[in-house]
């Protein structure tokens, strides 16, 4: 069955840096979304690749998917302390015929201003 | 109010009894789901249904009863509450990929 673990589980960066967190899976994709979660909130939705894609941009944020090594990124260049939250994967499980997803363990990111 | 909401947003309960997490979403999506998130272990899945009166289980979903009589609810019942139970649990729905997620429920059992 699907899993995903990320990597690092915490990160701690100065205003400005970019942040790099990694995802990697199990089994085979159709689609890997992002997600932000603020402390003590519910996730929100950052973007979607899909597996025949290799990068997508939204905004400051950088998406790449190597399904040849089963692995994700997610790079938030210009960091402002506001992006502070813990970002998830979600992988979906193609052979299940529907739209659940599994959740990667998260990376807890830290921006000090 | 347009969204998914989540009663009680806090619970505390005592080992042994019943608890039901309230779960209601405005949109009419056809997928909803439970997580529960834990220290160490991120969201995992307890169950989802893909339309009215149609579930499944998820990862986790041992000691949970789920029903879906009406598509903008999604309740989630602890027969028989354990402390290994206590968590904090998300309900989301989603038409399609992207899953819009409620304030969250966290339950304490004692």
């Amino acid at each position: 069955s699907q899993q995903g673990e990320e990597d690092p589980q915490a990160l701690s960066i100065q205003e400005g840096e970019n942040a790099t967190m990694n995802c990697s899976y199990k089994t085979s994709i159709n689609n890997l979304q992002w997600y932000r979660q603020n402390s003590g909130r519910g996730l929100v939705h950052l973007i979607l690749i899909r597996s025949n894609e290799r990068e997508k941009h939204s905004g400051r944020l950088r998406v790449t998917l190597d399904t040849s090594k089963k692995s994700s990124s997610l790079l938030i260049t210009a960091s402002r302390a506001a992006d502070t939250a813990s970002y998830f994967c979600a992988m979906d499980e193609p052979l299940s015929g529907t739209y659940k997803y599994i959740f990667g363990t998260g990376t807890r990111l830290k921006v000090l201003a | 109010d347009a969204g998914i909401t989540q009663s009680p947003r806090y619970k505390i309960t005592e080992t042994g009894r019943q608890v039901t997490l309230m779960c209601h979403q405005t949109w009419s999506h056809s997928y909803m789901f439970w997580y529960r998130q834990d220290l160490g272990h991120g969201l995992r899945l307890i169950y989802y249904s893909a339309a009215a009166d149609i579930t499944d289980k998820g990862e986790v979903p041992d000691g949970y009863v789920v029903s879906r009589s009406k598509t903008e609810n999604f309740p989630l019942t602890l027969e028989s509450a354990t402390r290994s139970q206590t968590s904090v649990y998300f309900c989301a729905s989603s038409e399609v990929h992207e899953q819009f997620f409620g304030p969250g429920t966290r339950l304490t059992v004692l």
